[in-house]
């Protein structure tokens, strides 16, 4: 029978414009959430993390957002830059557990 | 600081071979993570170690994988009898003590032929 692949979700910007990705979290008892940038072929590199007693949270370009209500989570990258693009994975931990759980995980592709 | 260390960067194993997977942790980090990704998809946890000491390992296989962290040397992931399905990409992570905050290695590649 036919194969099916997986597909990464894309999001292909122009540069300079302001990148937006979302993550979905499968636990309501997570309580600290991680996004990271992995390029082709390397490890995954921390971009900024948000405790759950946090809605926002800003870094150099980047904002993450948190709402518990509705388990989202939300990497706001600002002026994006060619050299953004990447895959961007979102990760949560739950309390007393020292393990990551990781989205399937959103390719950013900027043009120049 | 050099980061996380991983080594061999690509490893080919014939089916029925060993893997041996090494990680040395950032300096003064304690604790190790073992981590593997099919392609085009997310990081899936596999064991927890401190040194000496296995913490979590619910992520493991129960047959041909084990890893240890001994008290001097490199975190060990251990796959024996590999097959064509433990074909993905390896990657360690460690953090100090009491802290989050993992960095991660770049990861082994193994095929497995």
């Amino acid at each position: 029978g036919e194969s099916v692949g997986l597909h990464l979700p894309t999001l292909s910007v122009q540069e300079g414009d302001n990148s937006i990705i979302n993550c979905a979290y499968s636990n309501s008892a997570s309580d600290y959430f991680i996004w990271y940038k992995q390029e082709s072929g390397k490890g995954p590199q921390f971009i900024i993390d948000i405790r759950s007693n946090m809605d926002k949270r800003q870094g150099q370009r980047v904002t993450v957002l948190l709402n518990k209500t509705v388990k989202h989570l939300s990497l706001q990258i600002a002026a994006t830059q060619p050299g953004d693009s990447a895959v961007y994975f979102c990760a949560e931990k739950q309390g007393g557990s020292e393990k990551l759980v990781f989205g399937k995980g959103t390719k950013l592709t900027v043009n120049p | 600081n050099a980061g996380v260390m991983q080594n061999p960067r690509h490893l080919v194993r014939r089916r029925g071979q060993e893997a041996r997977l090494r990680c040395s942790p950032m300096k003064g980090h304690s604790h190790v993570y073992w981590y593997r990704q099919l392609p085009e998809e997310g990081l899936k946890f596999m064991v927890y170690l401190q040194k000496e000491n296995i913490i979590d390992e619910s992520g493991m296989p129960k047959e041909r994988f084990s890893a240890e962290f001994p008290k001097e040397g490199p975190s060990i992931l251990r796959i024996q009898q590999v097959v064509r399905g433990d074909s993905a990409a390896y990657f360690c992570a460690s953090s100090p003590a009491g802290r989050e905050g993992y960095t991660f290695g770049s990861g082994t590649r193994l095929t497995v032929v």
